[in-house]
């Protein structure tokens, strides 16, 4: 069974850069079919799509953040990163990493998420 | 402010069936076949409840599909039982600039 994790600091100082790590677990991440992703969700409010990464290194992002965004890989560990620069309280949120089905469009597996509070 | 529109709550009875809209636009919602359902029982993982508008993953139940018609997907839950309350939110595909975006949510109460 496919199990993603999150990790990194809860709380990140404004306006220094947020990252987090999402290690992949039960199967491949240079899996061909897919690829894998960030997605957030402030308090209160709706699902944001951050960004995604192939495990070649190929990545596009949300135009909105895509300034302050970078995700990386590391095949070697399984694992995905995402760094988010110049944060602000409105970047606070719970941060989900979720694998990315090209094909149909979807995310079929998603971590539990992990909460950064971004405060001074 | 979210992408697509979805109510902020909907409410049934058990066995019921509940019908929840994600209304988008001629960009996104109306132009794909790529609208996905997710179930969110806070501080659990999201779950892929139906994708590419109308399929059901492995393992979801049949209760559950969707549908579209212009711009607004919908997603209907027939006999509602109590574990699916929950909050579900939808997502659709809004071209190779803008990509994804999701709904606001939809928080189903069983009552």
């Amino acid at each position: 069974q496919l199990q993603l994790q999150e990790s990194g600091p809860g709380l990140v100082k404004p306006p220094e850069t947020l990252s987090l790590t999402c290690t992949v677990s039960g199967g491949s991440i240079s899996s061909s079919s897919y690829y894998w992703g960030w997605i957030r969700q402030p308090p209160g409010k709706g699902l944001e799509w951050i960004g995604s990464i192939y495990y070649s290194g190929n990545t596009y992002y949300n135009p909105s953040l895509k300034s302050r965004v970078t995700i990386s890989v590391d095949t070697s560990k399984n694992q995905f990163s995402l760094k988010l620069s110049s944060v602000t309280a409105a970047d606070t949120a719970v941060y989900y990493c979720a694998r990315f089905i090209t094909a149909a469009g979807n995310f079929d597996y998603w971590g539990q998420g992990t909460l950064v509070t971004v405060s001074s | 402010q979210s992408a697509l529109t979805q109510p902020a709550s909907v409410s049934g009875s058990p066995g019921q069936s509940i019908t929840i809209s994600c209304t988008g636009t001629s960009s996104d919602v109306g132009s794909y076949n790529l609208v996905s359902w997710y179930q969110h029982h806070p501080g659990k993982a999201p779950k892929l409840m139906i994708y590419e508008g109308t399929k059901r993953p492995s393992g979801v139940s049949n209760r559950f599909s969707g549908s579209k018609s212009g711009n607004t997907a919908s997603l209907t839950i027939s006999g509602l039982q109590a574990e699916d309350e929950a909050n579900y939110y939808c997502c659709s595909f809004a071209g190779s600039t803008t990509f994804w975006v999701f709904g606001g949510g939809t928080k189903l109460t069983v009552l």
